[in-house]
């Protein structure tokens, strides 16, 4: 079974420009989760997709960041524009139930963001 | 309402057993516990429902304190292989999840 994809793994940017990451999930698996990721801190978590509709969202910086998921399947995060406070890796996670509660999570490789 | 985990950083020599604890300010509906080694995406460990549940597998366990919003994982007998940081992820009754603040654990020869 293949496992979570993202894309690109590392991504350099100045700051106030726009960079956007893509997330493959496993087959199947209804909930999308993105996270971010700052080095030495557990993982934030941005944004949580059921299918396509946001299950939450709280504590997504939403004047600079925004995401979607299109027909259930894949999804995309945007920043714009970036900030240097968004040097991060941005995790993307998916989980085989309907509700995050109940099941584990898996995670895809992240992406490495630097602004400079 | 992050979740606060301790001790920050914990060294063992291999064989030796270690107890990390996951404490919330919010009632909990479940607790997750996974394992991050360095330059790696987190990997899951287990999952803790409401009801005071234990689980374990190896020697890797865990219980979970509904009433006192706790939850501890139990590693006996490490293994050089344990070493990285370990997560526990918190899920309120407003369904939304927060991981903790992380447990540095190595295992040193």
């Amino acid at each position: 079974e293949a496992g979570v994809a993202q894309s690109p793994r590392y991504k350099i940017i100045e700051k106030r420009q726009s960079v956007a990451f893509w997330c493959n999930p496993i087959s199947g698996h209804a909930t999308l989760y993105w996270y971010q990721q700052i080095l030495g801190q557990g993982p934030k978590l941005l944004i949580q997709f059921q299918n396509n509709g946001v299950v939450d969202d709280s504590q997504l910086p939403k004047d600079r960041f925004s995401a979607e998921r299109l027909k259930g399947v894949d999804s995309t995060l945007k920043i714009q524009p970036a900030k240097l406070e968004d040097s991060a890796v941005y995790l993307c996670a998916s989980s085989p139930g309907a509700s995050g509660r109940t099941y584990e999570q898996y995670f895809g490789p992240g992406t490495r963001l630097t602004v400079t | 309402q992050q979740p606060v985990q301790s001790p920050q950083a914990v060294i063992l020599r291999e064989g030796e057993d270690a107890v990390i604890n996951c404490s919330s300010s919010k009632a909990l509906y479940s607790v997750h516990w996974y394992r991050q080694k360095h330059g790696e995406a987190p990997v899951f460990l287990m999952i803790l429902l409401k009801g005071g549940e234990q689980k374990g597998h190896d020697k890797i366990s865990a219980s979970f304190n509904e009433k006192k919003q706790q939850s501890s994982l139990y590693l006996t007998a490490s293994q050089l292989s344990y070493s990285g940081t370990y997560f526990c992820g918190i899920s309120n009754t407003g369904n939304q999840f927060y991981f903790g603040t992380g447990t540095s654990l190595t295992v040193i020869p």
